[in-house]
């Protein structure tokens, strides 16, 4: 009964390469969001759903492209895949938009290696 | 734009032995402040909030942080550590700009020797 689950949880790809991550979450919550933590630890938030509706979008290449079929899931599609792409990537949900007074739950991370 | 510092990479303390991971922030507004743990492998796990009132916040697993506005910190702290406190810990700040997203530090990694 997994809250936020990720998959795959190990990639490993070639420069160019098109691949997805999967994000679900069983919580029923209304917001979730795609952060990249590097080599060094260190984590920036990508995008932000609430209810399907793309709300954040930070300065990110646009070969990355959230979709979300459903509240549920948020899944992260990149194209054309860099070295630079190398990193782990988690997704997080929490049940306001407004989150302000209410922690994220995130999954258990998916690293991505491009060679 | 608001920023998150954690001057320590890394905090060593024994077993039993208080720990304080420092953390200090920037933020135009109200600051609404978190705590996260991430365990080797895993993903973050939130143990603790700031959005008002009383200054000392207690989390989870004992852990507590103290919001002090002047000093534009809030640093984490325990009254005696285990083990199995050892990870990376993040401080982060919400941003108050209507993006509504989470900043965090860069994170400081605790290591309690037995």
């Amino acid at each position: 009964d997994t809250a936020v689950s990720q998959t795959p949880k190990y990639l490993v790809t070639q420069m160019g390469n098109d691949k997805s991550i999967k994000c679900e979450q069983n919580l029923g919550h209304d917001t979730m969001y795609w952060y990249k933590q590097d080599s060094k630890k260190f984590l920036k938030i990508m995008f932000s759903y609430n209810n399907k509706e793309l709300i954040i979008n930070e300065t990110v290449p646009n070969r990355f492209s959230p979709k979300s079929p459903d509240k549920a899931h948020l899944n992260l599609h990149i194209n054309s895949l860099e070295l630079g792409d190398s990193a782990v990537y988690f997704c997080a949900s929490s049940p306001h938009r407004d989150f302000s007074t209410y922690e994220q739950y995130f999954g258990p991370g998916t690293r991505l290696t491009v060679t | 734009a608001q920023s998150v510092a954690q001057p320590e990479d890394q905090v060593n303390v024994a077993e039993g032995n208080p720990l304080t991971v420092k953390c200090t922030y920037s933020v135009s507004g109200n600051p609404y402040l978190f705590w996260y743990v991430q365990y080797p492998n895993r993903g973050l796990q939130f143990l603790l909030k700031y959005i008002t009132g009383d200054n000392l916040v207690k989390g989870s697993y004992g852990f507590e942080a103290e919001f002090n506005k002047s000093q534009t910190s809030f640093h984490l702290k325990k009254p005696s550590a285990l083990v199995s406190d050892s990870a990376l810990y993040f401080c982060a700040v919400r941003d108050n700009t209507g993006r509504r997203a989470l900043t965090f530090g860069s994170g400081t990694r605790l290591q309690v020797q037995p």
